[in-house]
């Protein structure tokens, strides 16, 4: 089935460092991919989406582009701040089927930012 | 205001006593899930509902019941809780679940349970 694969947390930067969280997916056909991100002691919330190959999502400064050559949508962010600090996590819709629609989320990746 | 809408937020119960997380939203959406969070194990779903009346298994279904009679509430249920069940529990919904979702899930807080 489809699947979504993160790189394993935590990470771990100075405020103002670059911030890569890396983001590979398995699917029948071509999915819609998004980003959420979990603050602490929160719920989850969406933070950009792509719906087609090539496009690019963002929102508060992160950008992630949707490659189906390598089946990636890589999470990026220039400059990060300490109120960055969460959890972030890959989601992906599934196309086919009778669950089309559904969302698939990967493990999620913590990140801590430091002073 | 719109929301998601979990209860109890925090629950600690004994193995075999019944019982039910209710999730109620405002938004009239057709699709809501139940999602359970643990360490290094992240979100995986336990069941989902299309609409109305119409739910299915998700990853991790066994020792929960869901239902779907009204277009507002799914409430899960632990008929026999067990400590495996341990557990951050979330709810969400979204307004269509076709195949080109928006995505744009509405979580509720969370509901962290644990049975001794």
């Amino acid at each position: 089935g489809d699947s979504v694969t993160q790189m394993e947390g935590p990470v771990t930067l100075s405020e103002e460092a670059f911030l890569t969280i890396n983001c590979t997916y398995t699917a029948t056909g071509y999915p819609s991919l998004f980003w959420y991100v979990q603050y602490p002691g929160e719920g989850l919330q969406l933070l950009l989406k792509a719906t087609k190959a090539d496009d690019k999502g963002s929102n508060k400064g992160f950008e992630a582009t949707y490659r189906k050559e390598t089946t990636s949508f890589h999470l990026e962010k220039g400059s990060v701040q300490v109120s960055d600090s969460a959890v972030y996590f890959c989601a992906l819709s599934e196309v086919y089927g009778g669950s089309q629609g559904n969302l698939i989320f990967g493990k999620g990746t913590k990140l801590s930012v430091k002073p | 205001e719109a929301q998601v809408t979990q209860n109890p937020r925090y629950l600690i119960t004994v193995t075999g006593k019944k019982l039910t997380v209710t999730c109620s939203q405002n938004m009239n959406h057709e699709y809501m899930s139940w999602y359970r969070q643990d360490p290094g194990l992240g979100l995986r779903q336990i069941y989902y509902s299309m609409n109305v009346e119409v739910t299915d298994k998700g990853d991790v279904p066994e020792g929960y019941k869901v239902s779907r009679k009204e277009k507002r509430n799914f409430p899960l249920i632990l008929e026999s809780p067990s400590p495996n069940q341990t557990s951050l529990y979330f709810c969400a919904s979204s307004l269509y679940p076709g195949p080109r979702n928006t995505g744009e899930l509405f979580f509720g807080e969370g509901s962290r349970l644990t049975v001794l």
